[in-house]
């Protein structure tokens, strides 16, 4: 089974200042149909999980353009342009392309300094 | 507005059963594979299980494989999980995704297995 490898696990950034989270899996996520399935998610305090990109860079629909979401292969990277209060939750990479199973990764905890 | 609404959680002995509903609308259901995750308390989101459009097809994590049915009413617009011999690491808040992409998500329900 693919294994996703989120980091940091923990990310404080101060407000307005850019934050990066890594994805990297244990084999490439490319599918023979040429796509790559690996999206992300940010699940804010008490809430449900949140679809933020799908297919690597799709960004869904209301997500701030201050998100973005990069990568190929096996290295996935999500950033933020400038962090609001209202970003802190936990942020997972998600991989379909070898499924089943789906694949989460571990989690990224953004908390305000 | 898509919305899916998630039922049947509680408190259950070790060993007990439990069934969880989620009914989806505004949302061609009937259409889409439909998913569980969950989330344990101090962990991250795991994979439980998906299903196809018409059912016949099933997925299962390991860690539940045996114990617990994915299944689907289409007229009715709502997806089930059947959790039979449930163990205290089973206790989550469950949610129901759109398809295996999961691109909506209900609220969650939760579901606690303790004596």
């Amino acid at each position: 089974d693919v294994v996703l490898t989120q980091s940091p696990l923990s990310l404080p950034v101060t407000l307005g200042q850019p934050a990066s989270i890594s994805c990297r899996s244990s084999q490439s996520l490319v599918h023979r149909d040429g796509n790559t399935y690996l999206n992300w998610f940010q699940q804010k305090p008490g809430q449900s999980p949140r679809r933020l990109f799908y297919k690597v860079s799709n960004r869904d629909s209301g997500v701030p353009d201050r998100f973005s979401g990069s990568g190929s292969g096996t290295d996935f990277t999500l950033k933020i342009s400038r962090v609001e209060a209202e970003d802190v939750g936990v942020y997972y990479c998600m991989e379909v392309t070898h499924w089943p199973p789906i694949t989460f990764g571990q989690g990224t905890r953004l908390e305000i300094k | 507005e898509v919305q899916l609404v998630e039922s049947g959680g509680g408190l259950v002995q070790p060993g007990g059963s439990l069934r969880l509903s989620c009914v989806v609308s505004e949302f061609p259901f009937s259409s889409h594979y439909m998913t569980w995750v969950r989330r344990a308390p101090g962990k991250g989101l795991e994979w439980v299980s998906s299903l196809s459009q018409s059912g016949e097809s099933t997925f299962y994590a390991d860690s539940v494989k045996g114990r617990f049915t994915i299944s689907r009413d289409n007229s009715k617009n709502t997806l089930y999980l059947q959790m039979n011999s449930l163990r205290a690491e089973d206790t989550a808040q469950y949610f129901c995704a759109t398809g295996h992409w999961c691109d909506y998500w209900g609220q969650g329900t939760l579901v606690t297995v303790s004596s």
